[in-house]
């Protein structure tokens, strides 16, 4: 059955430095969103990616964030200074295009420690 | 704007007891509604989900849903739980292209007893 893939599983880093999560979304699928979860809160959205480019982001997702799609296949997210509020669990997802809704297929999540 | 509330956050129950866990939402039109589980540590799994049809939807694991518009509820329902079913639980509510769209509720997290 095809998946969403998230690698690294889990990352620590120092607090400032840039971090890249990456994504490998199912491969006919057109929509491609990345969420968080600080540790005992809620899901949470953040981007959602289309035709190579950002259609919507949340209040969450400041210049410190960006995303893109390399090279067709990858979908990654970048941090570029990491603070210690970052520290969360961070979740792609993908859907295909063929209706308006569809299932949202979620990754296994890619944990994310600053120190 | 889209809500979702999970009243209770923590619920136990002892092993072959029945399970309700309460999921209301308020959204303006008919939303899609889903229900996620999540094991310690893991990712997101998708139990059920309900467009349109059948207000009863059946899922994996042996969990069902019914979604009752009158009530603006999805409650999720196993009639049997099993000690691996320990976990927590999200319903979520999305509605057009998802994004800002999608949203999770609070979460129940379930402690299942031998």
């Amino acid at each position: 059955e095809p998946e969403v893939t998230q690698t690294p599983s889990h990352q620590v880093t120092q607090m400032g430095q840039e971090v890249i999560l990456r994504c490998v979304p199912i491969s006919n699928h057109l929509y491609f969103y990345w969420y968080r979860q600080i540790l005992g809160q809620k899901v949470e959205f953040l981007v959602s990616f289309y035709n190579n480019e950002i259609s919507e982001k949340s209040e969450i997702f400041d210049d410190q964030f960006s995303v893109e799609r390399p090279d067709g296949s990858n979908f990654t997210l970048k941090i570029r200074s990491t603070k210690l509020e970052d520290s969360a669990m961070y979740f792609c997802a993908s859907r295909s295009g063929t209706s308006v809704a569809g299932e949202l297929f979620f990754g296994e999540g890619s944990r994310l420690t600053v120190l | 704007a889209q809500s979702v509330t999970q009243p209770d956050i923590h619920i136990t129950v002892s092993e072959g007891a029945s399970l309700e866990l309460r999921c209301n939402y308020s959204y303006g039109a008919t939303p899609y509604l889903f229900w996620y589980v999540q094991s310690p540590g893991q990712g997101l799994q998708l139990l059920l989900k309900y467009f349109s049809g059948d207000t009863l939807v059946q899922g994996i694991k042996g969990f069902e849903a019914e979604f009752k518009r009158s009530q603006s509820s999805f409650n999720l329902r196993k009639p049997s739980v099993h000690w691996s079913d320990a976990a927590e639980y999200f319903c979520a509510v999305g509605h057009d292209n998802y994004g800002q769209n999608f949203v999770f509720g609070p979460g129940t997290r379930l402690s299942v007893l031998p």
